[in-house]
Order: structure tokens, then sequence, then C-alpha cells
């Protein structure tokens, strides 16, 4: 079963912030976030992972909370091209700490213009 | 850049065909990875490698079984196909310690 809690869907006026949550109350301390996203007809696309401090890259902003609780991705300046479903996901740093990659229900993330 | 293959991007067979899924990765990692994607249930990973010949279940391996011969492929085979097996297989690849998994473009199966 999958990890996280994310809302089904959002919706984000282009140009603006998109700020999409995720729950993760169960997780442990050997277990990173990943954050991935699927635009329709494509494969998943790797996005930003963390551990416990907040992390940018030039797609986005991953803001942990201190309990490591929740998390929040953070895309600055979201375009069309941003539509997609998002998904976070917990993963140990190994495979036999449960290290596989199970995906969620994600959001599905709309940019309107 | 890096390179997840699947052999088909779409693929019609018949019921109680036997069906290979080939998936081969050009970046020499250690583990791969088979899930299929169906409306309303999201990605459910079938089986995954962390070794060559090593392979583990995943949460919906019935009906399925994987091969891994060399390290740059992971093939799934459908061994007697049915319609209930109808849908989106995409293939991963990822580095043994924790970093980024690359997926591949999916091959969406149809079983009539």
């Amino acid at each position: 079963d999958a990890k996280t809690t994310q809302p089904p869907s959002m919706d984000c006026a282009e140009g603006r912030a998109a700020n999409l949550p995720c729950n993760h109350s169960t997780i442990s301390g050997n277990e990173y976030v990943y954050w991935y996203r699927q635009i329709h007809s494509q494969g998943p696309q790797y996005i930003i992972h963390g551990l416990k401090n907040n992390e940018t890259n030039e797609m986005a902003s991953l803001i942990i909370t201190e309990d490591r609780k929740s998390s929040t991705l953070i895309l600055p300046h979201a375009t069309l091209r941003d539509t997609a479903v998002y998904y976070c996901i917990v993963r140990a740093r190994f495979y036999n700490q449960g290290g596989k990659l199970i995906f969620g229900q994600g959001t599905e993330l709309s940019v309107k213009p | 850049d890096v390179k997840v293959t699947q052999s088909s991007r779409y693929l019609v067979k018949r019921t109680g065909e036997k069906v290979f899924l080939e998936c081969v990765q050009d970046m020499d990692h250690e583990n791969m990875f088979w899930y299929r994607q169906d409306p309303g249930l999201g990605l459910r990973l079938i089986y995954f490698s962390y070794d060559v010949k090593m392979k583990e279940k995943g949460d919906i391996p019935e009906g399925y079984s994987v091969s891994r011969e060399k390290k740059e492929r992971f093939s799934l085979i459908l061994e007697s196909a049915s319609t209930n097996q109808t849908s989106m297989y995409l293939c991963a690849s990822s580095p043994l310690l924790n970093t980024e998994a690359f997926f591949g473009q999916g091959t969406r199966l149809t079983v009539v």
C-alpha cells in the first residue's frame, strides 16, 4: 500500500506557483520523499527528492516539515506544460529496506491560462 | 541522455498467447522494474530486479513472470495472455542506491 496521501486534483493559474501537498505521517527515519510526474501518454518523470532538508533544483522545490510527516512540492511559475499527475512517494535508501518505488494515486494538476 | 527503451509502443495479442515485453536500459543500473497502469488504479508494481538473475515479486505478480539474464535487459512474460492483462506496461531502471528512477515510454498491450 502507498504510504502517502495526496489530494486527487488541483488547479493552478499559469504563471503562478503551484503548491502540491503530501502527507506521509508513517515515514520512517531511513525513508526519502520522492516526487514524480506523469504527463499524459508518457512514462513518469523524476522531479526531486529529499530526506529532511529542503531541496531545490531547476524544476521545483521540495519543502519537508520538521517532523517529516508532510511535504510540499512547489513549481514556482507553472506553465501549461506542467499539467500532469504528480506522485509523492516515500522510499527507503536500499532495496532490502523496502526500497521499491510504490506509486499512490497522485494529484492531477491542471494549469489553466 | 539516459535511456530506457521498451521494445513496442503498441501490441495486440490473442487470448492464450505467450507474450514477451522487452526493456533495455543503457545506464548500467542495477535495479529494474515492471509496472502496469490502469485507469483509476494508478501504477502497480508487478516485479522488480536488483541484480542479474535476481527478482522479487511486486504487488501484482500473478499471471506474470520475468527474466533478467543480462544487466541491461529485463523481460516481462505473460505465460498465457488474458483480456484482464490489457493495460499500459511501464519499465523503469535505477541505480542500486537511493536516487531517481528512469521510465520508458510504455507499451500499450491489448489482449483480444
